[in-house]
């Protein structure tokens, strides 16, 4: 059972272009993470939300939590190629002490 | 600190044989959990360590699969005997979870390969 779903599942654009990805569940979770994972390496995480309505800015990342801790997004303003990587969410729910992942983006920056 | 350490980085082995993963988790942390990701079905939560006590074994795939953690700087995966489809990579993470602080730290995983 794949608690959080993520869209789209690939992604591929222009350097330059805006984009948005999703993750949602019908879970609500007390704190939500998006990590970056390149090629060969393990997951790192970029952002972590706790509040519902939550926004947090990484420069050209905006993160967004939901208002009933159940779903989130991840926009890139002007996307470069070294955004490229596999994009994942993560929750830790309310009962229970696990990080719970979702099934990824996979984001190509064209130059 | 070196981070969260896996190896071996890639293993090979033939069907039936038995494999085993090796976690030495960031000191310091209380939580360690294994994953297993692959194409199709991202990346899987296999069970997950609380002070060195296993709490939920739940996803792990069968009883060819068994992890232990014998003390806070040390985990192992073992399966045997081993299959083609328990070809995947295998990350291990460590944590401390509470408020903002929440975050997995992964080590760079074990690619294994059964043929």
């Amino acid at each position: 059972t794949q608690l959080l779903e993520q869209s789209p599942q690939f992604l591929s654009i222009q350097e330059g272009e805006n984009l948005t990805v999703y993750c949602n569940s019908s879970s609500v979770f007390s704190s939500l993470q998006w990590y970056r994972q390149e090629p060969g390496e393990g997951p790192v995480l970029l952002v972590t939300v706790v509040t519902g309505g939550e926004v947090k800015k990484l420069k050209r990342l905006t993160f967004q939590f939901g208002d009933a801790r159940k779903d989130s997004s991840l926009h890139i303003t002007a996307a470069q190629p070294g955004d490229t990587g596999l994009y994942l969410c993560a929750g830790v729910p309310n009962t229970g002490n696990q990080f719970y992942f979702g099934t990824g983006t996979s984001l190509t920056v064209i130059p | 600190d070196a981070g969260v350490i896996q190896s071996p980085r890639h293993e090979v082995t033939e069907m039936g044989q038995e494999v085993t993963l090796r976690c030495k988790p960031i000191s310091g942390h209380d939580y360690l959990f294994w994953y297993r990701q692959t194409m199709m079905r991202g990346l899987e939560l296999l069970i997950y360590f609380n002070n060195n006590v296993p709490i939920d074994d739940s996803g792990m795939p069968e009883d060819r699969f068994s992890a232990k953690m014998p003390n806070a700087s040390f985990s192992t995966l073992k399966i045997q005997p081993s299959e083609p489809r328990d070809s995947a990579v295998y990350f291990c993470a460590s944590s401390l979870i509470g408020g903002t602080a929440t975050e997995a730290f992964f080590g760079q995983g074990t690619r294994l390969t059964v043929v």
